[in-house]
């Protein structure tokens, strides 16, 4: 399967406690975005990554959330001392480089659920 | 600021034709797609507009209106498994902004 690999496809965490979630993109694309998803919500843009390179960190993203990139190739996601409001989908997407267009494909995601 | 607006739900009958609204009002513009989304699935691609006008792909068509803020994806030919969540997005800045999606229900 050469489409774009998240893990763990699902997470149960105890309220306070850190999780780190993995993406895996196409391989040859070099921009890489991560999402939030709520139940009835459209995708919520978290940050993005051209290369190993964060270029754009959403506003509303808490200081509790990092990610990584280190060698241009996959991207973790972290969230620190993890709060009951951070249950969500966390979706992970890659592109071909080029202005605007470009579409995004998407990882399954990874459900998080916190206690 | 981003404001992308669609209606929460629609209900269409299998073989008809169903057009999604999509208005927009954001801080930047380069471009605008179209995704679906099953239930418990991603979100998969299914059409890019830049330039204004229409563009057809099979059953399913997207339009766009940038003086207007405007863009609609038309479903020709209704089918059962197009009952998803279709996703207006717009590119501004290197982020894909998406509304909340509507839902459609296709019935017999």
């Amino acid at each position: 399967d050469t489409g774009v690999s998240q893990n763990p496809r699902h997470k149960i965490t105890k309220r306070g406690q850190n999780v780190t979630f993995r993406c895996d993109p196409i391989s040859e694309h070099n921009r890489l975005y991560w999402y939030r998803q709520t139940l009835g919500q459209g995708p919520e843009f978290l940050t993005y990554f051209q290369n190993e390179a964060q270029l754009e960190k959403s506003r509303l993203l808490s200081d509790r959330f990092s990610a990584e990139r280190p060698k241009g190739s996959f991207s973790t996601l972290e969230i620190q001392r993890t709060e009951q409001g951070d249950s969500a989908m966390y979706l992970c997407a890659s592109s071909l480089p080029g202005q605007g267009k470009g579409e995004a494909f998407f990882g399954q995601g990874t459900r998080l659920t916190v206690v | 600021g981003q404001n992308i607006d669609q209606p929460t739900e629609m209900t269409a009958t299998e073989g008809a034709i169903v057009q999604i609204n999509c208005t927009y009002q954001t801080s930047g513009f380069n471009g605008l797609f179209w995704y679906q989304q099953h239930a418990g699935e991603a979100p998969t691609f299914l059409s890019y507009n830049v330039l204004d006008g229409l563009e057809e792909k099979g059953r399913f068509s997207s339009f766009l209106s940038r003086s207007k803020g405007y863009s609609y994806l038309l479903l020709k030919e209704l089918q059962m498994k197009d009952s998803a969540s279709y996703l207006c997005a717009v590119v501004s800045g290197y982020a894909l902004n998406f509304g909340k999606g509507t839902s459609l229900l296709v019935t017999p």
